[in-house]
């Protein structure tokens, strides 16, 4: 059955260069989540995404980092002027409703390699 | 395609019980497989396995990794109200290094 997509699946890109990431959800999920994983690290809860609602973007680590959803659908994680220590794997997850973390669905993540 | 299931969905115990949640994957060029604990925005990471038959353990927690029968599993002892969440298990596999989840296992420890 169709699950949450990412795309790319690995992307690398020379420090200072702004990369998009693209998450696409499970149709009818209303909610949506960016994490990111970084090497030997947990995951890091970036942003959520709920309905109409205004995002909750407590989770993004500097003004570098930003994420739209369109239509209440597809997700874009826009990182400006990559660093080396944006490198991580960055991962989509969406769900029916709200921060049931049990519902959640995770991506297949896409891994990002600053040089 | 990579499939990793876990068992059971949900678990009810009391305090003091100990419980083992249930990890079984289907993956091509498995790397390593990794547990979650997920109580609110973002899952707290446990465990990182990449070896058989290796118990790592943190305090009440512990798990270990079976390669040859595809599964692992983490045990909780004594429990305590705190250990409710819902704990994940995700292999991560492949040449792009890709990380499937399962659906978790939500606990729910009664006092």
């Amino acid at each position: 059955g169709a699950g949450v997509s990412q795309s790319p699946s690995n992307k690398v890109t020379e420090k200072g260069k702004d990369v998009e990431l693209r998450c696409d959800p499970i149709s009818g999920h209303t909610a949506l989540y960016w994490y990111r994983q970084s090497l030997g690290q947990g995951l890091e809860f970036l942003i959520y995404f709920q309905g109409n609602s205004a995002p909750d973007k407590s989770g993004l680590p500097s003004d570098r980092f930003s994420a739209e959803r369109t239509g209440g659908s597809v997700s874009t994680l826009t990182i400006q002027r990559t660093q080396q220590e944006d490198s991580a794997v960055y991962l989509c997850a969406s769900s029916r409703s709200g921060m049931n973390t049990y519902e959640q669905y995770f991506g297949p993540g896409t891994r990002l390699t600053v040089t | 395609e990579d499939k990793v299931v876990q068992s059971p969905l949900s678990l009810v115990v009391h305090e003091g019980d100990t419980v083992t949640l249930n990890c079984s994957y289907e993956v091509t060029n498995f790397r390593s497989l990794l547990w979650y604990k997920q109580e609110k925005k973002a899952p707290t990471f446990l465990f990182m396995l990449t070896s058989s038959g290796i118990e790592k353990k943190s305090g009440r927690l512990s798990s270990i990794l079976d390669k040859k029968e595809l599964f692992s599993i983490l045990n909780i002892t004594a429990t305590q109200t705190g250990d409710s969440a819902v704990y994940l298990c995700a292999v991560e596999a492949g040449s792009a290094r890709q990380l499937t989840f399962g659906s978790g296992t939500q606990l729910t420890v009664l006092p």
